[in-house]
């Protein structure tokens, strides 16, 4: 089974602040996934990658940047936090499209 | 933009009784159709997919797919407690974008 892992659990942070959250899979996926779930829009994608050094942008992607260091390692910037941006993120990878999407547990932030 | 929606937004069902969920989406030239099952607190995982019309039976699950009516549903057959759960499903299309649009998800309890 894929192994994805996101950090932290859980961030509280300020409105303007900067915050950044990782994501590591082991299985050598090329595709990895940023999704936020809130309550009454499911799951929507912020941003994913196909490969080290390669961005592409979802479906929600204001406020929002993303890099991609290695094929394990992807992270979610968000610069300027706003209140609207409290949500529960999952990051998510794939060996290839169309396949099945391994979730890491999540990461709960909250801005003030 | 695909729009997927999931009916109904909530069940409860007796254990052992056969639950249906339903997922229509409004792209025909969707390519890939999965269910993920999110249990309270944890990721969502990967229950099964179809990529053609018709059936494929996994043990209790059973997912159906009918590309003309836009429709595909996952069918529970002695639901048990432990699949309480929120369901989730998601569609991609072969547009060389990306993505999995995903319904907001049917909560199921099974009552013992």
């Amino acid at each position: 089974e894929a192994a994805v892992t996101q950090s932290p659990r859980n961030k509280v942070t300020v409105t303007g602040g900067n915050v950044t959250l990782s994501c590591r899979q082991t299985n050598s996926h090329n595709y990895m996934y940023w999704y936020r779930q809130d309550t009454g829009h499911g799951l929507r994608l912020i941003h994913y990658s196909y490969g080290a050094g390669n961005l592409q942008i979802g479906d929600v992607p204001d406020g929002y940047k993303a890099t991609r260091t290695t094929q394990e390692d992807f992270f979610l910037l968000l610069e300027l936090a706003s209140p609207s941006q409290t949500s529960l993120y999952f990051c998510a990878s794939s060996e290839f499209s169309n396949e099945r999407l391994f979730f890491g547990h999540g990461t709960k932030l909250s801005v003030l | 933009q695909q729009k997927v929606q999931q009916s109904p937004e909530s069940l409860i069902v007796p254990e052992g009784a056969m639950t249906s969920l339903n997922c229509t989406f409004s792209d025909s030239a969707s390519q890939y159709f999965a269910w993920y099952r999110q249990h309270s607190g944890k990721a969502p995982k990967a229950l099964m997919s179809i990529f053609s019309n018709g059936e494929k039976e996994e043990g209790r699950f059973t997912i159906h797919l009918n590309k003309a009516s836009l429709h595909f549903s996952l069918h529970i057959r002695d639901s048990q407690p432990s699949d309480s759960a929120l369901y989730l499903c998601a569609v991609s299309s072969n547009t060389g974008y990306q993505n999995f649009y995903f319904g907001k998800g049917t909560s199921l309890t099974v009552i013992p």
